[in-house]
């Protein structure tokens, strides 16, 4: 089963831009995963937000949830090449797995 | 430093064959996990284990096997019954309350198998 659905499937960039990724689910869910994988390589987790929070910081990273929407969105800010990667969004149904989207690929332009 | 190993970076397995894949964490995780990835594609769940001794199919099980009778270890064989296993696979650890406490899952760096 895919919870989660990410859109854009790819997105290219200016170095300095901006780059937001959306992530939309099915069903009801206990909290939201955001993870990094480079090329070739394992996840790497970056942030987790809860079903009753709407807005998380980290560093350049924010992530919104609208659990009426089912819907979340991580913005990086100020892009650089070293952010180029795929990014997946992961769901918690409370089962004690959690399920991946098919991620976007994020191409940082020089 | 702590972290999950995944070996062999590559294998090749010959139509036929079994093949096992090993994962190891030092992380003192009580879950472990075992995804595929295919090109393109998201993470789909092969077989997870919340404890040692018992673990549960996820949703493409037909075709692997695991074990895990150390809390260390979760080894995946892939089959001669998996008719298309050329993949990526990775594994996967989570302390228990991770979530909860705002933690995620850590990853191993992968294995590439390929069918020849």
């Amino acid at each position: 089963s895919q919870q989660g659905e990410e859109d854009p499937q790819a997105l290219s960039i200016q170095e300095g831009e901006n780059a937001t990724m959306n992530c939309s689910y099915k069903t009801s869910i206990n909290n939201l995963q955001w993870y990094r994988q480079n090329s070739g390589r394992g996840l790497v987790h970056l942030i987790l937000i809860r079903s009753n929070e709407r807005e998380k910081h980290s560093g350049r990273l924010r992530v919104t949830l609208d659990t009426s929407k089912k819907s979340s969105s991580l913005l990086i800010t100020a892009s650089r090449a070293a952010d180029t990667a795929s990014y997946f969004c992961a769901t918690d149904e409370g089962d004690d797995k959690i399920i991946f989207g098919k991620g976007t690929r994020l191409h940082i332009l020089p | 430093d702590g972290g999950i190993t995944q070996s062999p970076k590559y294998l090749f397995r010959k139509e036929g064959q079994n093949v096992t894949l090993s994962c190891e964490q030092n992380l003192n995780h009580d879950a472990m996990y075992w995804y595929r990835q295919d090109p393109g594609q998201g993470l789909r769940l092969i077989y997870y284990s919340q404890i040692v001794n018992d673990f549960q199919k996820g949703d493409i099980a037909e075709g692997y096997s695991v074990s895990r009778e150390k809390k260390e270890s979760f080894p995946l064989t892939v089959t001669s019954a998996q008719k298309n296993p050329t993949a990526f696979y990775l594994c996967a650890s989570k302390k228990s309350g991770a979530l909860r406490g705002g933690d995620g899952y850590t990853f191993g760096s992968g294995t590439r198998l390929t069918v020849v």
